[in-house]
C-alpha cells in the first residue's frame, strides 16, 4: 500500500447517528490532516496531527467532531449525532514531516458521508 | 483571515489549446503555494509546489508562477489534452503552518 487509504469509501447515516471514519496514512509519515469538502467547494481544514499530538483542531465545526491518532499512525474522525449539514467528502492527507518544511501532502480518496 | 479565490470556476477548451488558470490570495504572508488536481471520486494529486521564495515551477506541460506581492498565482497548461480534464485546486499554507487553505477550484473540460 503505497498511498493514503480511507474507509469506508461511502457512508450513509441517519440523522442523529454517530459515525467513525478511518484514515491509514503512508507508513512513516509524521503529519496527518483531515479536511471536509462540500459539494462544489474546495477542501476545508479540520484538524492536524504531528505523530499522536493533535496540534491544531481549529477547523472542527463543532464539539460533535472528534479526531484521534493514538499511536501516531492510523487516525479516526468521529462525528456524533450527525446532522444533514455534515454531508460531505472527508479527506485525509499525510506528509513525511511538516508543511513548513515544504513537504507536499498526499491525499486519500476520501469518505463520502451522506446524512439522511 | 486568508482567502483563496480561483477564476474561472469552469473552463471548456478544445484539445491542443494553451490555457491559464488563475488563483489569488488575500494575505501575502504565505509559506508556499500548491496546485492540485482532483478527478471525480478521487483524492487530490499534487501537481506543483512553489516555495514563497520562488517565482515559478515547471513540470512537463505545466508551469506555475507565483507573485507574492500581488497575491496571485497562475497555472499554465500547454497543449491541453482530454486527459487534463479535472478540477484544479490552488492552496496556500495558513499562517500557523499547519494546513492548506484551498480555493474552490476550476473545473476544466478538454474536448477532443
Amino acid at each position: 500500500g503505497a498511498g493514503v487509504s480511507q474507509s469506508p469509501r461511502y457512508k450513509v447515516a441517519k440523522r442523529g447517528q454517530d459515525v467513525a471514519l478511518r484514515c491509514d496514512p503512508i507508513s512513516g509519515h509524521v503529519s496527518l490532516f483531515w479536511y471536509q469538502q462540500a459539494l462544489g467547494q474546495g477542501p476545508e481544514f479540520l484538524t492536524y496531527f504531528q505523530n499522536e499530538a493533535q496540534l491544531d483542531k481549529s477547523g472542527l465545526p463543532s464539539d460533535r467532531f472528534f479526531a484521534e491518532r493514538p499511536e501516531g499512525s492510523v487516525s479516526t474522525l468521529k462525528i456524533q449525532r450527525t446532522q444533514q449539514e455534515d454531508s460531505a467528502v472527508y479527506l485525509c492527507a499525510s506528509s513525511p514531516q511538516g508543511v513548513l518544511l515544504g513537504d507536499t501532502q498526499y491525499f486519500g480518496p476520501g469518505t463520502r458521508l451522506t446524512v439522511l | 483571515k486568508q482567502e483563496v479565490t480561483q477564476i474561472p470556476a469552469a473552463l471548456s477548451v478544445p484539445e491542443g489549446e494553451n490555457l491559464v488558470l488563475n488563483c489569488s490570495f488575500t494575505d501575502s504572508a504565505i509559506y508556499n503555494l500548491q496546485w492540485f488536481r482532483q478527478d471525480p471520486g478521487k483524492g487530490l494529486t499534487s501537481l506543483l509546489l512553489i516555495q514563497s521564495s520562488q517565482r515559478e515551477q515547471t513540470s512537463g506541460r505545466l508551469n506555475a508562477s507565483l507573485d507574492k506581492s500581488s497575491g496571485r498565482s497562475t497555472l499554465y497548461i500547454a497543449a491541453s489534452q482530454p486527459g487534463d480534464s479535472a478540477t484544479y485546486l490552488c492552496a496556500v499554507i495558513n499562517q500557523a503552518g499547519t494546513a492548506l487553505i484551498f480555493g474552490k477550484g476550476t473545473t476544466l473540460s478538454v474536448s477532443s
